[in-house]
Parts: structure tokens; sequence; C-alpha cells
């Protein structure tokens, strides 16, 4: 099975700052997508951004932007302009194209955003 | 275009009862995936059904248990609660049949708490 490893429990930033959020993912698949998911107090997942390793080029949603290296199997999330409802719990997620919808996710990092 | 939903938001059960939890997925969605949530665990797959069909399965015990209706609804079903069942169940729906770059949609998930 594929595994998610995200180093960072924790983290916080100051507003407006930028912020890098880590994620490493162990697999022999040469092709896979990878997701980042935000989960705010609220609780419900929201999808942030996500990257199909077949592309070179990064994503990118308005103030977010990953860095991806294939061949070092990295994933990691770049927050800009931090705001306090960037503030959750976010989420590293693997997806094989060969297990259907079963996703595997890393254990989080928890963003805290100072005003 | 309504939202994942679950039902209940909460529950309290005692230690050998049995417990169903519901989900909705998105209209027109047919996957839909079970994720057990925990502390320091991260999202923990539980199974998915895709046109009433059990299609991936995670390494839960046989307690655990699910199905999904012609209309895509799914429950799911805990028999003989333990302490450690105790966790956010999140239900994800999403739209193609799986290895896609189509993300997982949650609800907001189901707080099972096990006296």
């Amino acid at each position: 099975a594929q595994t998610v490893t995200q180093s960072q429990p924790e983290m916080s930033v100051q507003e407006a700052e930028t912020v890098t959020l880590s994620c490493t993912y162990d697999t022999s698949e040469s092709d896979y997508y990878l997701f980042w998911y935000k989960q705010p107090p609220s609780r419900q997942m929201i999808l942030v951004i996500r990257q199909e390793a077949y592309k070179q080029q990064n994503a990118t949603e308005n103030r977010f932007s990953v860095n991806f290296q294939k061949a070092a199997k990295s994933f990691s999330l770049k927050i800009s302009d931090s705001q306090l409802g960037d503030a959750a719990m976010y989420f590293c997620a693997y997806r094989s194209p060969n297990t259907g919808n079963q996703f595997y996710f890393g254990t989080g990092t928890s963003l805290t955003v100072i005003p | 275009k309504a939202g994942v939903t679950q039902t209940p938001r909460y529950l309290i059960k005692t230690r050998g009862q049995q417990v169903t939890l519901s989900c909705s997925p998105i209209s027109g969605h047919r996957s839909v995936s079970w994720y057990q949530q925990t502390p320091g665990q991260g999202l923990q797959f539980l199974f998915e059904y895709f046109s009433e069909t059990q299609r991936n399965k995670g390494n839960f015990p046989g307690r655990f248990s699910g199905r999904q209706f012609s209309n895509s609804r799914s429950e799911m079903n805990v028999s003989t609660l333990e302490l450690g069942d105790s966790a956010l169940y999140l239900c994800a729906s999403s739209q193609d049949s799986g290895g896609g770059n189509s993300p997982l949609h949650f609800g907001n998930g189901t707080r099972l708490t096990v006296t």
C-alpha cells in the first residue's frame, strides 16, 4: 500500500506571510494523482489543489501552489499571503489509478495563522 | 447542487451495541467511500461502493460493513462496538469510477463516541 507522510504535525504563519507544508509519499507506480485537502473546525474536508503525476508543471490555485518533485516523491503545498481563514488541518492524499476511489492520506498538518 | 449529506452528526453508543450511519452523495455521483478519522491516524479508508457493489475494502475487521442502494445512498454499519471505534466517520462521493483526477467530495462527518 502507498504511504503518505506529513512530517510537520503543526505549523504557524503570520498573516500575509508565506508558508510551505511538506508531504512525501512512497509508491512504485509511475502514474498517480496527488491532492491537498483542508479541514477547518467545521470538519468538512475541502479540496485545495490537485496534481497529476504525468504533468511536469506545478498546479496553482490562486494563493495556493504546489512544488511537485516526482523523483523525490515530494508534494509540498505553498500558501501565499496567508489569511486567517487558512487556519485548518491540511491533509496530503495519494490516489492510484488502479484502486478506484481509495485515497491514501497523511496524518495532517495543523496550520495556525497569527494575526 | 446539494453536497454530501451525512446523518446523524453525533452519536453516542455503548460498548457492544451496533450503529448505522447514513450518507447521501452528491446527485449523479455513483461512488461512495467511507473513511475513519482519529487523532494522530489521519484518515483510514474503510470501503468504497460503486453502483451498489463494494469495489475496495480497507484493513478493518468484519464488524465494519456497508452497503449502497440503487439511488447511490450508502449506509455503514458497525456491530459490537468497541471503545476504539470512537472516531469521526467521513463519507465521500466522487463523480467518476476512479483512477482519474476527480476529487472526493466529503460530508461533514458523523462523530461517534463509544462509552
